[in-house]
């Protein structure tokens, strides 16, 4: 069965831009959560989406939003980039918010200049 | 709140050796616990998880791990280190079936295997 795909997998936009990221899950799996990975903060969950409602939110700023569609396949989006926002950005996902058994996509390369 | 601290940012074991992973937690409800691994460029695969069932947890690859309450601790072990296994782990905490897909990941290991 297919994994989590993301796309694209590589990114390069400028500074003020904005940019959406698509994560479609594993068929059947209803929940999709987002990392940004970056080597000086490590990972850093960013939002969690089940049923096309954000269950819970990290400690990012506004710029940074995301929704989730009536398929499960979920986008998210940063408004305004700033360099500080070049970074691995991951989705999971899993079957529900209590299944403990998170996939993750191989992520999108994201470079702001 | 909940935290995850891996003891060593980069760990180099000889191969056949055995592998050592250290990770502690902080977590103000019972937790559920977590070993990644990712290779370069890839996403994270789940290596094993904890979820209040048995403390010692077996995971792919030969690795396995012991759930350690009255030391916070989750260590990862292998008993002979392989070249594959050259890869970042890292350790992950949540709060259980309640508190959602919201993972609170370690800072990360790097391990390097040499012939």
């Amino acid at each position: 069965k297919a994994g989590v795909t993301q796309t694209p997998r590589y990114l390069i936009k400028t500074r003020g831009q904005q940019v959406t990221l698509s994560c479609s899950p594993i068929s059947g799996h209803r929940s999709v959560s987002w990392y940004q990975q970056t080597p000086g903060q490590g990972l850093q969950f960013l939002f969690e989406y089940f049923s096309e409602t954000q269950r819970n939110k990290g400690n990012f700023p506004g710029r940074f939003s995301g929704r989730q569609f009536s398929n499960s396949r979920s986008e998210m989006n940063v408004s305004t980039l700033e360099l500080g926002d070049s970074a691995l950005y991951l989705c999971a996902s899993s079957i529900n918010r209590q299944n403990t058994e998170a996939f993750f996509g191989q992520g999108t390369r994201l470079t702001v200049v | 709140a909940q935290s995850v601290t891996q003891l060593g940012s980069h760990v180099s074991v000889s191969e056949g050796a055995l592998v050592l992973l250290r990770c502690n937690y902080s977590s103000s409800v019972p937790p559920y616990l977590f070993w990644y691994v990712q290779y370069p460029n890839q996403g994270l695969q789940l290596l094993l998880k904890y979820t209040s069932a048995a403390t010692l947890v077996k995971g792919i690859n030969g690795f396995e791990a012991e759930f350690k309450k009255s030391e916070t601790s989750f260590h990862l072990t292998k008993p002979s280190a392989h070249m594959s296994d050259a890869a970042e782990y890292f350790c992950a905490v949540t709060g259980g079936d309640n508190y959602g897909q919201n993972f609170v990941f370690g800072p990360g290991t790097r391990l390097s295997v040499l012939p």
